[in-house]
């Protein structure tokens, strides 16, 4: 099946810091990405839907300055967090969708565990 | 009102017996997809199964089968001859609207599935 790699897959940082998360698709070209964030032992939430060559789209109540998607090409999507806080500790998890192999199978990155101290 | 609702936070089933997770859903659309994701406790988000609003036919890829009742706005995944490896946290969720790249998904909160010996 298609494949999505996203790196890292741990990173710890500290307060203050940016860190920047890539989503790869590997053997399919994705227009669109999206991006999920997961509390522990709760479930995904959408946090933006990255467009290749425009801009991203938030949901409601996630700020995009703190969350910079950038989509420059077909297969790859970044989700940089900017000066991260405690708070921003989560896994983050992105999707693609290989809408020319396999329909409607949305395919998941493996995941981002963030913790920053 | 939750667009996805899994009832269950916890299941236990005995090995190499059946399971039934439910999921219900709540959409306005006619069309509409639903799917069931298994999160292991390495976090990868895997696909299991795919139904189509206007689908007739239950889903089935393997062992796992998705049981749709429309009007009961309903679609429970039926685990068969469970395994130890089946242990894992299964989400169900909704993509509304007409098939494209750009539609998202609306997860549940998730069951937690422990298979026994």
């Amino acid at each position: 099946g298609a494949v999505v790699s996203q790196h890292p897959s741990r990173v710890i940082c500290k307060s203050g810091t940016s860190v920047k998360i890539e989503c790869r698709s590997l053997d399919f070209q994705a227009t669109t990405m999206f991006w999920y964030r997961q509390f522990p032992k709760q479930s995904l939430m959408l946090m933006a839907t990255s467009n290749e060559g425009s801009k991203a789209t938030y949901e409601q109540g996630v700020e995009k300055d703190k969350f910079l998607i950038n989509h420059a090409s077909l297969t790859l999507s970044t989700l940089t967090v900017t000066s991260a806080h405690p708070e921003d500790s989560s896994f983050y998890i992105c999707s693609a969708r290989d809408l020319l192999g396999h329909g409607e199978k949305l395919f998941f990155g493996s995941g981002t565990q963030l913790s920053v101290l | 009102a939750q667009k996805i609702t899994q009832t269950q936070p916890g299941m236990f089933v005995q090995e190499k017996e059946a399971v039934t997770l439910d999921c219900t859903y709540d959409t306005s659309d006619q069309s509409y997809g639903l799917f069931w994701y298994k999160q292991p406790s390495s976090g990868e988000m895997i696909f299991l199964i795919y139904q189509g609003s206007y689908d007739e036919q239950n889903a089935t890829e393997g062992r796992y089968s998705l049981n749709f009742q429309k009007a009961r706005k309903s679609a429970n995944l039926v685990i068969s001859a469970s395994q130890l490896g089946d242990s894992a946290m299964y989400f169900c969720a909704m993509r509304e609207g007409l098939t494209g790249g750009g539609n998202k998904l609306t997860f549940g909160t998730g069951t937690q599935l422990k298979v026994e010996l």
